[in-house]
């Protein structure tokens, strides 16, 4: 069965610098998506940035960039120019070819002003 | 459009009794998730219907829980003789089926307090 681990429960990072958000997943399959959702306090998920894992390019969103690296198994957030905005829950999640979509336990990221 | 739509958005019920979570995908969606999220924790799979699919029941905790999608369209999720362990957000999704890239968009969510 697919996993998806994020290993930083909490993140604070200060207004207008980069903060990058850590998720591995494990799996046996060659054909899946990664995804990045957000969800501030209102507990709306919001979609951040999705990835297909064949495509070697790294999916970008204005501000919002993944580092996917397919062998390690890896798939990092980077949020640049941070906002108080951005401060929220972010869950990492997987989606197998049977279209199940399975999400990390997540990470609450603070923005100082 | 309107968005999924879930009702209601805070149950509160007492030990053993019955409860219906009610889900409204968005039209044309076939694709509907199921999730709990207990407090500070993440979303917990609990079961997934793809058009006229047998639905992926793997994530359902016990056999309290059940869940159906009439017509292809709204879907309840029943929880049978509840448990003070039950209480937890219930989060549904849609998305369009076929494909692995498109993204599930999420109601609000039923928070249910079992006393």
């Amino acid at each position: 069965a697919q996993t998806v681990t994020q290993s930083q429960p909490e993140m604070s990072v200060q207004e207008a610098e980069t903060v990058t958000l850590s998720c591995t997943y494990d799996t046996s399959e060659s054909d899946y998506y990664l995804f990045w959702y957000k969800q501030p306090p209102s507990r709306q998920m919001i979609l951040v940035i999705r990835q297909e894992a064949y495509k070697q390019q790294n999916a970008t969103e204005n501000r919002f960039s993944v580092n996917f690296q397919k062998a390690a198994k890896s798939f990092s957030l980077k949020i640049s120019d941070s906002q108080l905005g951005d401060a929220a829950m972010y869950f990492c999640a997987y989606r197998s070819a049977n279209l199940k979509l399975i999400f990390g336990q997540g990470t609450e990221l603070s923005v100082k002003p | 459009g309107a968005g999924v739509s879930q009702s209601p958005s805070n149950k509160v019920t007492e030990k053993g009794k019955d409860v219906e979570l009610r889900c409204d995908p968005i039209s044309g969606h076939t694709a509907l998730y199921w999730y709990r999220q207990s407090l500070g924790q993440g979303l917990e799979f609990l079961i997934y219907f793809q058009g006229n699919s047998a639905p992926d029941k793997s994530g359902l905790p016990s056999d309290r829980f059940s869940a159906e999608r009439t017509g292809g369209s709204v879907s309840t999720l029943t929880i049978q003789r509840t448990q003070q362990e039950d209480s937890a957000v219930y989060l549904c999704a849609s998305s369009l089926g076929g494909t692995g890239r498109s993204p599930l968009h999420f109601g609000n969510g039923t928070r249910l307090t079992v006393t």
